[in-house]
């Protein structure tokens, strides 16, 4: 069965160092998106991402963060100076169409820790 | 904005009793609805979904009934396990977003 995979699974930082989270959607979708989750708080929507550009980000989603799809496959979260505040679990998700029926097919997630 | 209210953690039961999570929800239009599930160290998975009103989603003896009138999505099951221990989440489908809510743990004793 097709899945979304998510590397790293764990990754520790040092506060203000630059963070890529990697994501391979499953293939055939058309819609990607981010979310985190803090430990033990809610899913928190990130950013979505279609046609090769931004469709919608939150507020957490600031200058810091940054998402990109380099090649056919991988769809990446970058954090270019991370904060304490940005240890959490992020998970990748995609969908094949943007309706409001289709389902999003989540990853395992990346948890980031930042020290 | 469209939002999620779930009720709060953690519920715990025995094994074969019935469960309710409540689920209540905000929003512009008529969004779809769904309950994710993250087992421990796991992603979240679709457990079922409903699209209109009066949709009931089932998956794995669990059911939630889409109400309108009380902007509702409430899940059962008439009989939990131990395996279903887990963290379920409801969501709305929000301008092709879903908007989660806080999350509920279920813990099932033996």
């Amino acid at each position: 069965e097709p899945e979304v995979t998510q590397t790293p699974s764990h990754q520790v930082t040092q506060m203000g160092q630059e963070v890529i989270l990697r994501c391979v959607p499953i293939s055939n979708h058309l819609y990607f998106y981010w979310y985190r989750q803090i430990l033990g708080q809610k899913v928190e929507f990130l950013v979505s991402f279609y046609n090769n550009e931004i469709s919608e980000k939150s507020e957490i989603f600031d200058d810091q963060f940054s998402v990109e799809r380099p090649d056919g496959s991988n769809f990446t979260l970058k954090i270019r100076s991370t904060k304490l505040e940005d240890s959490a679990m992020y998970f990748c998700a995609s969908r094949l169409t943007g309706g409001r029926t289709g389902e999003l097919f989540f990853g395992e997630g990346s948890r980031l820790t930042v020290l | 904005g469209d939002s999620v209210t779930q009720m709060e953690g953690p519920v715990t039961l025995s094994e074969e009793a019935f469960l309710t999570i409540n689920c209540t929800y905000t929003a512009t239009g008529y969004p779809s609805l769904f309950w994710y599930v993250q087992y421990p160290g796991e992603g979240l998975q679709l457990l079922l979904k409903a699209t209109k009103a009066d949709d009931k989603g089932s998956n794995k003896g669990f059911e939630a009934t889409y109400r309108k009138e009380t902007t509702s999505f409430h899940l059962e099951k008439g009989s939990v396990q131990v395996s279903d221990s887990a963290v379920y989440f409801c969501a709305l489908d929000s301008s092709y977003k879903l908007i989660f809510g806080s999350g509920t743990r279920l813990l099932v004793r033996p």
